[in-house]
């Protein structure tokens, strides 16, 4: 059971550039989440989806695209890289249960580095 | 706007001593609370949780206490040990926004000294 994976773990991106950032699951969960760390600013929901098909904005969604076209994989794209996206972003899933709140599951991170 | 807040970057306790790491929270329709542990170079694992129908809530070595009116929760580990050396985070929810988002704060960095 590998749970959440994320490719790359790390890349190198020139302003303008685009790119698309990978992360698949393998255990049926309904929920899938992206979010960003910046140094000492905690972690910040880009985009999230309730379900194939179905993707909503987080906090900080300006600058991201995401789909959903199957439940296991929620790839994160960007489309004109900018240095404020330099930042480690994670991949998260969670199991829908109705109305009760169930933990995350994140991805081991792919750092980002946009110059 | 800030929903969680971990107001202390960072914390440094000796091993064996209890570690205490607070968040406090805006939102009064969070009712689901959550820890998480971060090593470097790897993504947040759970650690415990407690529902606002609770205040305390304990698993081994940790205990979490949430204090409603004051908006407040807290993680408590005891005894500490060097291997809890790492950063946390504190997470909320609420069901009435059906359970889909966790907000996050913004970490505490915790040193367990030998």
């Amino acid at each position: 059971n590998a749970g959440v994976t994320q490719t790359p773990k790390f890349r190198i991106l020139k302003i303008g550039q685009s790119m698309t950032l990978q992360c698949t699951q393998d255990m049926n969960h309904n929920y899938m989440y992206w979010y960003r760390q910046d140094p000492g600013m905690g972690l910040k929901l880009i985009y999230y989806s309730v379900g194939a098909g179905i993707t909503d904005k987080g906090e900080v969604p300006n600058g991201y695209n995401v789909s959903r076209s199957t439940t296991e994989d929620f790839p994160l794209r960007l489309e004109l890289a900018a240095p404020s996206q330099t930042s480690v972003y994670f991949c998260a899933s969670r199991p829908w249960t109705g109305m009760a709140v169930t933990e995350a599951f994140f991805g081991q991170g792919t750092r980002l580095t946009v110059v | 706007d800030q929903q969680v807040k971990q107001n202390s970057p960072s914390l440094s306790v000796q091993e064996g001593r209890i570690s205490i790491l607070n968040c406090d929270y805006t939102n009064s329709m969070f009712d689901y609370f959550l820890w998480y542990k971060k090593y470097p170079a790897e993504g947040p694992t759970f650690l415990i949780s407690i529902s606002s129908i609770k205040d305390k809530n304990e698993d081994g070595r940790f205990t979490v206490f949430l204090n409603k009116s004051a908006k407040h929760l807290s993680l408590h580990i005891v005894p500490s040990q060097p291997g809890d050396s790492a950063v946390y985070f504190c997470a909320a929810s609420a069901r009435s926004e059906g359970a889909q988002k966790l907000v996050f704060g913004q970490g505490t960095r915790l040193t367990i000294n030998p």
